[in-house]
């Protein structure tokens, strides 16, 4: 069966740590990972990742895919409070549908 | 200028009532999508149509039907309402089916479905 799996589930940090978030996977006719940022609403695009071992950055979050390793991370550099949000990693699969994995939700306290 | 809308934002129905959600998308992409999050907030999509064609039907019970009038619209509607149906229905559009640059998938805003 298809699955995506992110760990951790629930994370707490200060504000200005860095925070690392996962995904691994196993699906069948893989195409792309991608991952999300879900605040109150709509989870909303934040990286596509294809190729293994290219970073993929914007501003302080970046992320990397290997897909020897089946895996993903999602990192976020100097958080802040308003990167408190549930973090989705999917997976696209062949005629474009996206598994996703049942989220990390961030917390950044002050 | 909403890229992916839907509507109501809200809907609270009783068990056994037909209700439908309306999605409409203003990017010129040709696929939609319908997503449940349940109150695990996991995601799992349920259909996808490509330029009014159905692609992707995931096994989910014949009471809900999509309907797609032309390739900006995905409505979704629900026949004898249950109490498990209760979730955030969300709406989503990509560019096409083949290519990088085509599989970003954009959400619209959710519509929370409760039955009572």
């Amino acid at each position: 069966e298809d699955k995506v799996v992110q760990s951790p589930l629930s994370l707490v940090v200060h504000e200005g740590d860095t925070v690392t978030l996962n995904c691994s996977y196993e699906v069948t006719n893989f195409r792309s990972l991608l991952w999300y940022k879900q605040e109150k609403k709509a989870p909303t695009f934040l990286f596509m990742l294809t190729s293994s071992g290219i970073e993929k950055k914007s501003g302080r979050l970046s992320s990397i895919l290997d897909k020897k390793e089946l895996f993903s991370i999602l990192n976020i550099t100097a958080t802040q409070t308003g990167d408190s949000a549930i973090y989705l990693c999917a997976v696209l699969q062949g005629a474009q549908k996206l598994v996703f994995g049942q989220g990390t939700r961030l917390t950044i306290n002050p | 200028d909403t890229a992916v809308s839907q509507t109501p934002k809200y809907l609270v129905t009783q068990m056994g009532n037909d209700k439908s959600i309306k999605c409409e998308q203003n990017l010129g992409h040709d696929t939609m999508y319908w997503y449940k999050q349940d109150s695990k907030k996991f995601l799992k999509i349920m259909f996808s149509y490509n330029n009014k064609e159905l692609i992707i039907n995931e096994t989910v019970p014949n009471r809900f039907s999509p309907k797609s009038p032309d390739k900006a619209h995905l409505n979704l509607h629900i026949n004898s309402l249950e109490l498990g149906d209760s979730a955030v229905y969300f709406c989503a559009s990509s560019p096409g089916l083949a290519g990088e640059s085509t599989d970003t998938q954009y959400f619209g805003p959710g519509t929370r479905l409760t039955v009572l």
